[in-house]
């Protein structure tokens, strides 16, 4: 069965610091991978997606995410925090034309 | 603005009530998708469509019920037989056919039972 999982559901990080997130995933066949953003009481909003080719891939708002295969990982990343990313990010797996989504992440940044 | 829109945005229900979430898109896409969203849970479907006229149940499609009469909408009805519904419920719409496409969301609507 294809899943999705994101390790810890806060992270703190100060402001300035790398932001890193985690997302592993299973799947039986080549995935598409997607991470998302939420902000409070809103819809979500995509950041980047992994398709095939290039194994890391460059998002909106600095962010970016490397997909390895044999870690089934798919990792987000920013080098320098800032406040106005305090959101709730989602990993999602394409499966069979739906998404299946992992718990969430909320990222908090420390001033 | 192309987009999807979602309303209301704050919604109060009775107990023993139905109520109709709507959801309108006009990004010309073929699939739309309800969501719900509790907190610590990520994101569960409830049902989607990927054409007019023919919707499939979700993952959690009891309780709830919906219509696919045009391309543009696709409401989202919560029966009384829907033991939880509050929560966040987000619709989403996607092209159909491409495996690696975007999912487009609403703003959701929070729908609280009093």
């Amino acid at each position: 069965a294809q899943s999705v999982t994101q390790l810890g559901s806060h992270v703190s990080v100060s402001e300035g610091a790398l932001v890193l997130l985690r997302c592993n995933y299973s799947s039986s066949v080549p995935p598409y991978l997607f991470w998302y953003v939420q902000y409070p009481n809103q819809g979500l909003q995509l950041l980047l997606k992994y398709t095939t080719g290039a194994t890391l891939v460059k998002g909106i708002n600095g962010f970016e995410a490397e997909f390895k295969k044999s870690e089934t990982s798919f990792h987000l990343t920013k080098p320098s925090a800032h406040m106005s990313d305090a959101a709730e990010y989602f990993c999602a797996l394409d499966s069979n034309y739906q998404l299946i989504w992992g718990a969430g992440t909320k990222l908090i940044i420390k001033p | 603005d192309g987009g999807i829109t979602q309303s209301p945005k704050y919604l109060f229900r009775k107990e023993g009530q139905n109520v109709t979430l709507s959801c309108e898109q006009n990004l010309n896409h073929d699939a739309m998708y309800w969501y719900r969203q509790d907190p610590g849970q990520g994101l569960r479907l409830i049902y989607y469509s990927q054409i007019v006229n023919d919707f499939q149940k979700g993952d959690i499609a009891e309780g709830y019920s919906v219509s696919r009469e045009k391309k543009e909408s696709f409401p989202l009805t919560v029966t009384s037989a829907q033991k939880n519904p509050t929560a966040f419920y987000l619709c989403a719409s996607s092209v159909t056919g491409a495996q690696n496409t975007e999912a487009f969301f609403g703003q959701g609507t929070r729908l609280t039972v009093v």
